[in-house]
């Protein structure tokens, strides 16, 4: 099994909206990612854990918070957000952190309006 | 990323016909991945490469790293319309490093 699930699928919310982006596997990986991707661009990673600790943080605005309450878990969570931050925000997982392939969920389609 | 440079940005074969995409970086690969990605959707692992020289192959995909570990190539043979697609490499530029750097893309569409 080497699926990643991401919640909701589409997400339309508000600059003075909080919301909340989940992701889960179930393959007992130990590193965990977030990435951005905008229309027709690559996507650009924002956040890395590894073993439930925040490894990594690509210089990301403080209105997105990351959250990993267990090993299986990541939740991005958002506030005050922007028009310019809707894209799509894939979630990734790999079993450790060095020289191991990543499996990428379907993505969350955000739109800030 | 200019690091890490696609080619070509997008591509149309005839069905049946074979097809290769190049991914090239500036720096020393400690790991290239491919995956393909259908618009709007999550991305697909393909492969992975680590070691000079290395070749993998997938049903009609075939990829290489070459000797020098800076080049890489997809290769697609006898291409069907499930081949169509955003390929997209992704490297890593440092030994120690968690994380991937994308190239920008190729876009490949199937002319049946």
């Amino acid at each position: 099994d080497t699926e990643v699930t991401q919640t909701p699928k589409h997400l339309v919310m508000g600059m003075t909206n909080k919301k909340s982006l989940k992701c889960e596997q179930h393959m007992g990986h130990r590193a965990m990612y977030w990435y951005k991707q905008k229309a027709k661009k690559p996507p650009e990673l924002m956040f890395v854990y590894s073993y439930e600790k925040l490894s990594i943080n690509e210089s990301v605005p403080s209105r997105f918070s990351p959250e990993c309450p267990n090993s299986s878990l990541l939740n991005l969570h958002l506030h005050a957000l922007q028009p310019e931050d809707s894209a799509l925000y894939l979630c990734a997982s790999s079993q450790g952190l060095a020289g191991d392939e990543q499996y990428f969920g379907p993505g969350t389609r955000l739109t800030v309006t | 990323s200019q690091e890490l440079e696609q080619s070509p940005q997008s591509l149309i074969v005839q069905e049946g016909k074979n097809l290769t995409i190049n991914c090239t970086s500036s720096k020393t690969l400690y790991g290239l991945y491919w995956y393909k990605q259908k618009y709007g959707e999550g991305l697909i692992f393909l492969m992975m490469l680590q070691k000079g020289g290395e070749e993998k192959s997938h049903e009609k995909i075939t990829a290489k790293l070459d000797e020098k570990k800076q080049q890489s190539s997809l290769h697609i043979t006898a291409s069907q319309p499930s081949h169509a697609g955003i390929y997209l490499c992704g490297a890593k530029l440092y030994s120690s490093a968690s994380k991937i750097i994308f190239g920008s893309g190729t876009r490949l569409s199937i002319r049946p």
